[in-house]
């Protein structure tokens, strides 16, 4: 069974600053990882995720996250975030092949003028 | 043109009334899902179907039971309502039943059992 730890529950940043939201995971199986966001009062955004290929992978507004196997972790990363950001942020995990995501317990992201 | 829409978007109702959720997608997908998110903001899947069959059905009490009439929608019946189901409710949907294919989210349904 996967399972999924993220480290923060809520990261207070200010404007244009770099953020990181931490996730690592569990595993005994090759896997897939995720990260999805969540605007207030909103269903879940896919952001980017990691299937194979290149161990860094990006979305279109700005974020990055690196999968790092010996560290079994998937940490999002931006180098400078806007308010727009404010969201809560999923990690999540899923075998390769398999049909269940397991997603964490969140972290909201707090961005602050 | 909403992707993923779910009716009615709040509900409020009293422990031991009966009530369904409903869900569509204009997506095309083949397969549905259904999350709960309690009130820490933990998000697990319940059920999911692909081509209107059950492929995943995780340990929920048979109180829930989902209903997929057609590739489009899925509903979610919830009977002898108890306090602790109050949560809000995703339906999600995606191309295929793999992890590998993006989850579409519809806004959510929080439902307050008193």
């Amino acid at each position: 069974a996967q399972s999924v730890t993220q480290l923060d529950s809520q990261v207070p940043v200010f404007e244009e600053a770099p953020v990181e939201l931490r996730c690592n995971y569990s595993s005994s199986v090759s896997v897939y990882l995720f990260w999805y966001v969540q605007y207030p009062n909103q269903g879940l955004q896919l952001l980017l995720k990691y299937l194979s290929g290149s161990t860094l992978v990006e979305s279109i507004n700005g974020f990055e996250a690196e999968f790092n196997k010996s560290q079994t972790s998937f940490h999002l990363r931006k180098p400078s975030v806007h308010i727009s950001d404010t969201a809560e942020y999923f990690c999540a995990v899923s075998a390769r092949g398999a049909q269940k995501l397991v997603f964490g317990q969140g972290t909201r992201l707090t961005i602050n003028p | 043109d909403t992707a993923v829409s779910q009716t009615p978007k709040y509900l409020v109702t009293q422990m031991g009334n009966d009530k369904s959720i409903k869900c569509e997608q204009n997506l095309g997908h083949d397969t549905m899902y259904w999350y709960k998110q309690d009130s820490k903001k933990f998000l697990k899947i319940m059920f999911s179907y692909n081509n209107k069959e059950l492929i995943i059905n995780e340990t929920v009490p048979n109180r829930f039971s989902p209903k997929s009439p057609d590739k489009a929608h899925l509903n979610l019946h919830i009977n002898s309502l108890e306090l602790g189901d109050s949560a809000v409710y995703f339906c999600a949907s995606s191309q295929g039943p793999l992890s590998s294919y993006e989850q579409y989210f519809g806004p959510g349904t929080r439902l307050t059992v008193t």
